[in-house]
């Protein structure tokens, strides 16, 4: 099993650009989450889904899109990318809710954007 | 609101030195508490949570609730332990996330 992939794993943007990262997984887990990495942050909680057709805003969700069309993947989207936008993105899934469940995490996307 | 707490962004000891990484939470109901590890070029992984009361790689928390926290101990710090370590939080019940801490990166020197 892959477990959790991420696609790009690197991408550079200019400002106002758009793309879409993509966050696939093969356990058939039901929730799915888009956190951002930023030193002296920590992870922060983008969007998260609790279901095929379902999402959810997190802690911040500003400036971000996300679908989840189909089990297994959860896109993230950004429409004009903006230079505070620059940082490491990663997907992760669990089988149920956060609080009995371990997430799997995937390498993470590392997005600049200029 | 919940809110999860590392006070220390580095901490550097020397191999087979004791090692704690403190974290404090808040939350006024009954939490679920977890430590995850991303070590160099890995992905963040699972290292232990509080309900599971287990000792990963030498590594234990206990959860203490009156003065809710939940530091992460080691007798005896080794070098392949140098990592960013986060403590993350989330509620027991219903629909819930993971509220992580800032992290802390543990550094073991030989």
């Amino acid at each position: 099993n892959a477990g959790v992939t991420q696609t790009p794993k690197f991408r550079v943007l200019k400002t106002g650009q758009s793309m879409t990262l993509l966050c696939a997984q093969d356990m058939n887990h039901e929730y799915m989450y888009w956190y951002r990495q930023d030193p002296g942050m920590g992870l922060r909680l983008i969007h998260y889904s609790v279901g095929e057709g379902t999402t959810a805003k997190g802690e911040v969700p500003d400036g971000y899109n996300v679908s989840r069309l189909k089990k297994q993947n959860f896109l993230l989207g950004l429409e004009s990318a903006a230079p505070s936008q620059t940082s490491v993105y990663f997907c992760a899934s669990s089988r149920g809710t956060s609080g009995r469940n371990e997430q799997f995490f995937g390498p993470g996307t590392r997005l600049t954007v200029l | 609101a919940q809110r999860v707490t590392q006070p220390e962004k580095l901490l550097s000891v020397f191999k087979g030195a004791p090692v704690e990484l403190k974290c404090n939470y808040s939350y006024s109901g009954s939490p679920e508490l977890f430590w995850y590890v991303q070590y160099s070029r890995q992905r963040l992984q699972l290292l232990l949570r509080h309900i599971s009361r287990e000792s990963i790689k030498g590594f234990t928390a206990d959860l203490n609730k009156g003065e809710t926290s939940f530091h992460l101990k080691k007798p005896f710090a080794q070098e392949e332990d140098s990592a960013m370590y986060y403590c993350a939080l989330s509620r027991n019940s219903g629909y819930s996330t993971l509220t992580f801490g800032k992290g802390t990166m543990l550094l073991v020197s030989p």
